[in-house]
């Protein structure tokens, strides 16, 4: 059974900082592309960044550039997203995704929610 | 990058078709075959039900057909059935090698 299971999430104020953490299991972490998608509850998606099968090259969307870092550990199975700086606006619950051939997300987490607030 | 231009609601009966478009540019939905389509229920994550604008993964009923044309993709259920109503959401690959989603649009069975 695949399983994406993230945390690290939580409350944190503004202009502070939270690492999130997914563990993947049930298929060959390392074979492919990993993505974080969010979306703040009842709003759409949002794509945030992602990280090449290696490690070795990312991408971000403009909103976090600068800000969030993506990393991966292939030998520990684990994506990260390291946030810092965060606004009130990167409030959202935040989904670990797989990415298969296509650029297509057939596996996806439940979700940590991040709540950035004073 | 602006999110993919989606229909905010869409309705219909059951047994019938209905059609949601997804509206890009050719940065993206009409530069390359790479769209997918998912499908959310309430405090659920999305489910993958199209992918490379038409291709079905294991287990999506027959019923979900994607379609493409210039910088619109199209999602069509068929024979539309109560379990449908969800939110559908499309993405697609973009030429600076990122990802970008459609606003959603909201199924409502009648």
């Amino acid at each position: 059974e695949v399983q994406l299971v993230e945390s690290g999430g939580g409350l944190v104020q503004p202009g502070g900082s939270l690492r999130l953490s997914c563990e993947v299991s049930g298929l060959i972490f390392s074979r492919n592309w990993m993505h974080w998608v969010r979306q703040v509850p009842g709003k759409g998606l949002v794509w945030v960044s992602c990280i090449s099968s290696d490690g070795t090259a990312s991408h971000y969307a403009e909103s976090v550039k600068g800000r969030f870092t993506i990393s991966r550990d292939n030998a520990r199975n684990t994506l990260y997203l390291q946030m810092n700086s965060l606004r009130d606006e990167d409030t959202a619950l935040y989904y670990c995704v797989k990415e298969t051939f296509g650029f297509a997300f057939p596996y996806w987490g439940q979700g940590a929610m991040v709540s950035v607030s004073s | 990058q602006s999110a993919l231009t989606q229909p905010a609601s869409v309705s219909g009966s059951p047994g019938q078709s209905i059609t949601i478009s997804c509206t890009g540019t050719n940065s993206d939905v009409g530069g390359y075959n790479y769209v997918s389509w998912y499908q959310q229920n309430p405090g659920k994550a999305p489910r993958l039900i199209i992918s490379e604008v038409n291709n079905r993964p294991s287990g999506v009923s027959i019923r979900f057909s994607g379609s493409k044309s210039d910088n619109t993709a199209s999602l069509t259920i068929s024979g539309l059935q109560a379990e449908d109503e969800a939110d559908y959401y499309c993405s697609s690959y973009t030429r600076s090698g990122t990802l970008v989603f459609g606003g959603g649009t909201r199924l409502t069975v009648l």
